[in-house]
C-alpha cells in the first residue's frame, strides 16, 4: 500500500503560536495534493491545494518539497477556531481515481 | 445547492442485517467515492464510481456492493452486516481524477 505519513499528534499549542506540519509520502510519482481540514465527528474539508511553487491563504501556508517527498502545513497566530485534525491527500501521477489519505494530525489550540 | 447529502445519518444494524446507505449529489461530477474512516486508520477507499454504469473497487471492498444508475446517486449495500463494519461511512465526489474531493457529513454505523 502506497504510504501517506503524518505524526498523529496533539499538537497543543497557545493561542498566536505558528505550529507547522508535515507530511511525507512513498510514491515519487505522486502528482497532486491536499490539505483537508476535519473536525470532531464531522466530514473532511478542503483546506487547501499544493502546488509545486508552493501557496499562502491568510494565515495557512503550504508547501511541496519533491526531493525530500513531504508536503508541509504552516499556520501562523493560530486560533481557538483552528483545532482540528489536518488530514494530508495525495494522488498519484496519470489521474488516479484512488487518492491516499494521511491519518491526520490533531491541533489543539488553547487559551 | 445541497452539494453532497447521506442518509441516514446514524444507523445500528444487528449481525447478518442488510441495509443500503444513501448518497446524492447535485454537483453533476461524473466522479463519486464511498470511504470508511476507522479511528486510526484514516480513510479508507470502498468502491467508486467514473460515470453512471461504471463502478471499481477501492482498497476495502468486501462486504460491500455499489451500483451506480444515475449521475445522482452512488448507494452502498452491505448484504450481510459484520461487527467488523462497525464505521463511519463517507460519500464523496470529484470533479476530476485527482482533484478536490466534496464530502457528505457522513452515516454512523454500528453492527451488534
Amino acid at each position: 500500500r502506497k504510504e501517506v505519513e503524518q505524526d498523529p499528534g496533539p499538537f497543543n499549542v497557545p493561542e498566536g503560536a505558528t505550529v507547522a506540519f508535515n507530511c511525507t509520502y512513498s510514491n515519487s510519482a505522486s502528482q497532486s495534493f491536499f490539505w483537508y481540514r476535519q473536525d470532531c465527528r464531522k466530514e473532511p474539508k478542503l483546506l487547501m491545494s499544493v502546488y509545486s511553487s508552493g501557496n499562502e491563504d491568510g494565515r495557512f501556508t503550504a508547501q511541496l518539497n519533491r526531493a525530500s517527498q513531504y508536503i508541509s502545513l504552516l499556520i501562523r497566530d493560530s486560533k481557538l477556531s483552528d483545532s482540528a485534525t489536518y488530514l494530508c491527500v495525495v494522488n498519484e501521477a496519470g489521474g488516479s481515481y484512488i487518492p491516499t489519505f494521511g491519518r491526520g494530525t490533531s491541533l489543539i489550540v488553547h487559551p | 445547492n445541497a452539494g453532497v447529502t447521506q442518509t441516514p445519518k446514524f444507523q445500528v444494524l444487528k449481525t447478518g442485517q442488510s441495509m443500503t446507505l444513501q448518497c446524492a449529489q447535485d454537483m453533476n461530477h461524473e466522479y463519486m467515492s464511498w470511504y470508511r474512516q476507522d479511528p486510526g486508520m484514516g480513510l479508507r477507499l470502498i468502491h467508486y464510481s467514473v460515470g453512471a454504469g461504471i463502478t471499481d473497487q477501492g482498497e476495502v471492498p468486501n462486504g460491500y456492493n455499489v451500483s451506480r444508475s444515475t449521475t445522482e446517486d452512488f448507494p452502498l449495500r452491505l448484504l450481510s452486516a459484520a461487527p467488523s463494519q462497525t464505521s463511519v461511512y463517507f460519500c464523496a465526489t470529484f470533479p476530476r481524477p485527482g482533484g478536490e474531493q466534496f464530502f457528505g457529513p457522513g452515516t454512523r454505523l454500528t453492527v451488534l
